[in-house]
């Protein structure tokens, strides 16, 4: 099966940088996936890593450990429209070959003025 | 504009009614997801369409069946339902040439 763990609730200031940790147990590991929810609304995609490492895409960045089974969501710069909450998620490879997707509970981020 | 479109927004049944939340997308994608999303628990995976022709059971499948009706159409059912199912229901896609999930606005059902 898989398990996700995630904090359940960030808060940081305007401005500030904000890291959202994420532990993952899984057979069949094809990558880990970020998604942005907020309130009364569908799941966005952020970011996604297959392998090792950090990738980058404007205020948001995201990093995998494989060995560790561990990932991050790093938010810089952090804006009210950010105050949402954000759901770490494994892609397995069972189902076909593009997997299937286990989410985590998702941490509340608030962003305070 | 292309996307995941789902219907109806919103539903309230009484516990042993029927419907069917019909999910459609426009984007050619192989692989359609409907997920059930409840306060503190994230979203879990009732089932799931690989390719068309194809469904598969996940997480939470009792008490719900689907079915892929073509590439572009994805629904699912629920044939007697319960209070238990109350929740917002999501539907996704994806394609082979995408990382991240597409999802619809969702389908908020109450079941009394």
């Amino acid at each position: 099966g898989q398990s996700l763990e995630q904090p359940s609730e960030v808060t940081a200031v305007e401005g500030a940088i904000v890291q959202i940790n994420c532990t993952y147990q899984t057979s069949g590991f094809y990558g880990l996936s970020w998604y942005q929810q907020h309130d009364g609304g569908a799941p966005t995609f952020l970011s996604y890593n297959a392998l090792d490492g950090l990738e980058e895409t404007g205020r948001f960045s995201s990093f995998l450990s494989r060995s560790d089974s561990y990932g991050y969501l790093l938010l810089q710069e952090l804006q009210m429209k950010d105050s949402a909450s954000y759901f770490c998620a494994v892609r397995d490879r069972g189902g076909s070959t593009l997997g299937r997707l286990y989410f985590g509970r998702g941490t509340q981020l608030t962003v305070w003025p | 504009n292309a996307g995941v479109t789902q219907t109806p927004k919103f539903q309230v049944l009484k516990t042993g009614q029927s419907m069917t939340l019909q999910c459609a997308q426009d984007m050619n994608h192989n692989s359609m997801y409907w997920y059930r999303q409840d306060p503190g628990m994230g979203l879990r995976l009732i089932y799931y369409s690989a390719s068309e022709g194809t469904t598969d059971k996940g997480e939470v499948p009792n008490g719900y069946n689907v079915s892929r009706l073509n590439k572009r159409e994805f629904s699912l059912r629920l044939e007697s339902a319960a209070p238990s199912q109350t929740s917002v229901y999501f539907c996704a896609s994806i394609g082979p040439l995408n990382y991240g999930y597409t999802f619809g606005s969702g389908t908020r059902l109450t079941v009394v």
